[in-house]
């Protein structure tokens, strides 16, 4: 079974400065999908990124990019320029590319991030 | 992407009692997922929800328990059975995406059992 490990329950950073999420993960599988996605207090679960292990490219969204280390199962969430709207719980999330019955998502712990003004 | 909305948004119920939370999406989707969030912690994939058959069941969790239906390609339900104060949680609607590499999860349901 894949494990999602995320190593930092909290993180802070000021505002406009930049801060890494850290996010390890287990797996036998080569080909599967990597996502981080964001819990402001709302509690809507919002997709910030995804990365699919068969690229080497580091996905990017705007201010929000990964550094995916496939060979040391790594799956870092960079964010530049932190804006008051980023603080929320983050979590790395795994899943199998393959198709009917693999589609379930596995979660890590999260990481509550606080941005100082 | 999908928009998805769910109801109720909250509720607050009493012990021994079910409550069923309805997940409605925009458009026509193939995967439909039921999450758990637990007070403080991450999500936790209770069962998917097939559109004619019955829901897959993840471990821990039974059809009993969690009744889950799906007549169509745009709704589901979900009940919570028989609550006790252990079933206070986020339950969280979710569908695939077309491309299908994307998951979207609709706003949630904060249940609160006394």
């Amino acid at each position: 079974a894949q494990t999602v490990t995320q190593s930092q329950p909290e993180m802070s950073v000021q505002e406009a400065e930049t801060v890494t999420l850290s996010c390890t993960y287990d797996t036998s599988e080569s080909d599967y999908y990597l996502f981080w996605y964001k819990q402001p207090p709302s509690r809507q679960m919002i997709l910030v990124i995804r990365q699919e292990a068969y690229k080497q490219q580091n996905a990017t969204e705007n201010r929000f990019s990964v550094n995916f280390q496939k060979a040391a199962k790594s799956f870092s969430l960079k964010i530049s320029d932190s804006q008051l709207g980023d603080a929320a719980m983050y979590f790395c999330a795994y899943r199998s590319a393959g198709f009917f019955g693999n589609e379930k998502l596995t979660f890590g712990t999260g990481t509550r991030l606080t941005i100082i003004p | 992407s999908a928009v998805i909305s769910q109801k109720p948004s909250r509720d607050i119920c009493q012990r021994g009692t079910s409550l069923t939370i309805q997940c409605q999406v925009d458009s026509q989707v193939t995967m439909m997922f039921w999450y758990r969030q637990q007070p403080g912690q991450s999500l936790t994939l209770i069962a998917t929800a097939n559109q004619g058959s019955e829901a897959t069941y993840e471990s821990g969790f039974v059809i009993d328990k969690f009744p889950i239906s799906r007549p169509n390609l745009t709704f589901s339900t979900l009940t919570v059975s028989n609550m006790s104060p252990e079933d206070s949680s986020i339950y969280l609607c979710s569908v695939l995406g077309i491309a299908y590499n994307e998951q979207f999860f609709g706003p949630g349901t904060r249940l609160t059992v006394l």
